[in-house]
């Protein structure tokens, strides 16, 4: 079964710092991966996706993404923080069968200070 | 693009009585739709599936069930609600984006409360 491990509960990072936030998973074949960012009371905003083809994917807003099949990791980075960053963030694996299911992560809870 | 209208945004219902939430996609035809619900510090718990009409496919054994009346409807109910059952309820469908590129796209959330 398809699982997802987001390790870090909360992170803080100052404005202007680079970021990752790191997802690991758990699935059989070639997965589909997402990250998704949620503001305070709001749905997921999708940030990227990958599919297949090139392992570094850029997103929205500055973020970009690496699969590292060997590791089994999808980790998001952005080089620059802005304030208006601070979400939660959510990685999601899927298998891209009939059914598409995403399965979630626990999410990582993104602070930003002055 | 497919736009999706979750309704009530919030919700407070005593425990034992009873729940509709609904859901309903723009933009698209023939979408995968889901529920999901989120409670604090859990992320994410797929509750429901419909790959079409009538079609649910449960995820966990629980007080909630949903129904698919019409294609681009779908609706998450208890008969008698639970405290348990409080949180954030997610609708999201599955269709086709630009370009090809399949999307899974949510609705603003419904939170549920109960008492």
């Amino acid at each position: 079964a398809q699982s997802v491990t987001q390790p870090d509960i909360h992170i803080t990072v100052s404005e202007g710092a680079s970021l990752e936030l790191r997802c690991n998973y758990s699935y059989g074949a070639t997965p589909y991966l997402f990250w998704y960012v949620q503001s305070p009371g709001q749905g997921l905003q999708l940030l990227l996706k990958y599919f297949s083809g090139d392992t570094l994917v850029q997103g929205i807003k500055g973020f970009e993404a690496e699969f590292k099949r060997s590791q089994s990791s999808f980790n998001l980075r952005k080089p620059s923080v802005h304030w208006s960053d601070a979400a939660e963030y959510f990685c999601a694996v899927g298998d891209g069968g009939a059914t598409n299911k995403l399965i979630f992560g626990t999410g990582t809870l993104l602070a930003v200070q002055p | 693009s497919q736009t999706i209208h979750q309704w009530p945004a919030t919700l407070v219902q005593p425990v034992g009585s009873p729940l509709s939430l609904e859901c309903t996609v723009e933009g698209t035809s023939n979408p995968n739709l889901y529920w999901y619900r989120q409670a604090a510090g859990r992320g994410l718990q797929l509750l429901f599936y419909s790959v079409g009409i009538g079609q649910i496919s449960s995820e966990v054994p629980q007080n909630l069930s949903a129904s698919r009346p019409q294609d681009r409807q779908f609706i998450l109910s208890s008969k008698k609600l639970l405290l348990s059952d409080s949180g954030f309820y997610l609708c999201a469908s599955w269709a086709q984006g630009a370009l090809g590129a399949n999307v899974l796209t949510f609705g603003a959330g419904s939170r549920l409360t109960v008492l």
